[in-house]
């Protein structure tokens, strides 16, 4: 596609229950991000494919946090037993291996109940 | 790890004015992006500037990779400018992620 397509826009859970948060990157794109915003603050990264390998994922914040991405297109992020400090906006963003920089989704804001 | 400051934190204009933001970054980096995040959310890619100087319209940025800083330069400001602009860095070494500064609140009035 033309952009980074990120669904649903906006998910309001219920404190305990799972999500599952869709990216779709730019066709192409071998890199692919995830990032967690905060209000108020600046987009904190969380994990990074390189296809369908995930190459780093120190910034997941606990073992509820799990991301794929099983075909090197199309990645989810799943949060279980979600809990009031996961809400926050969930970024993706997918770059070119020619480097020309990030290009970011419209974002999923969650927020628990 | 490598830290990002950006300033001013807050900042008000009235429209037609100029401004400049600065980003500071602590080591060497490989990408320099300027953002800017419009009251939607979206996270609109201004600027891919490792090093040296580009323009965009009213928007121009320079980055002294040696120095170690950023400017971001917005000449007759708009209400449109509106929104918070973030400056993020990829450090050198082959780390593949950006690290974002806290991001400067820009507010222009008509």
């Amino acid at each position: 596609g033309a952009g980074v397509s990120q669904s649903p826009r906006y998910k309001v859970a219920k404190r305990g229950q799972d999500v599952a948060l869709r990216c779709d990157p730019i066709s192409g794109h071998v890199s692919l991000f995830w990032y967690q915003q905060a209000l108020g603050q600046g987009p904190e990264f969380l994990t990074y494919f390189q296809n369908e390998a995930q190459l780093d994922k120190s910034g997941l914040p606990s073992d509820r946090f799990f991301a794929e991405r099983p075909e090197g297109s199309v990645s989810t992020l799943k949060i279980q037993r979600t809990q009031q400090e996961d809400s926050a906006v969930y970024l993706c963003a997918s770059s070119s291996p020619a480097g020309y920089g990030y290009t970011f989704g419209s974002g999923t804001r969650l927020t628990v109940v | 790890g490598i830290q990002v400051e950006q300033s001013p934190p807050d900042l008000i204009l009235q429209e037609g004015a100029n401004s400049t933001l600065r980003c500071n970054f602590s080591d060497s980096v490989n990408n320099l992006q300027w953002f800017h995040q419009n009251p939607w959310g979206q996270l609109i890619n201004l600027f891919y500037i490792p090093s040296g100087t580009k323009q965009n319209g009213r928007l121009s940025a320079t980055t002294v990779a040696t120095e170690r800083y950023s400017l971001l330069y917005i000449s007759s400001s708009q209400t449109t400018d509106s929104g918070v602009y973030f400056c993020a860095v990829e450090p050198s070494g082959g780390y593949n992620k950006l690290i974002f500064g806290a991001g400067t609140r820009l507010a222009v009035h008509p």
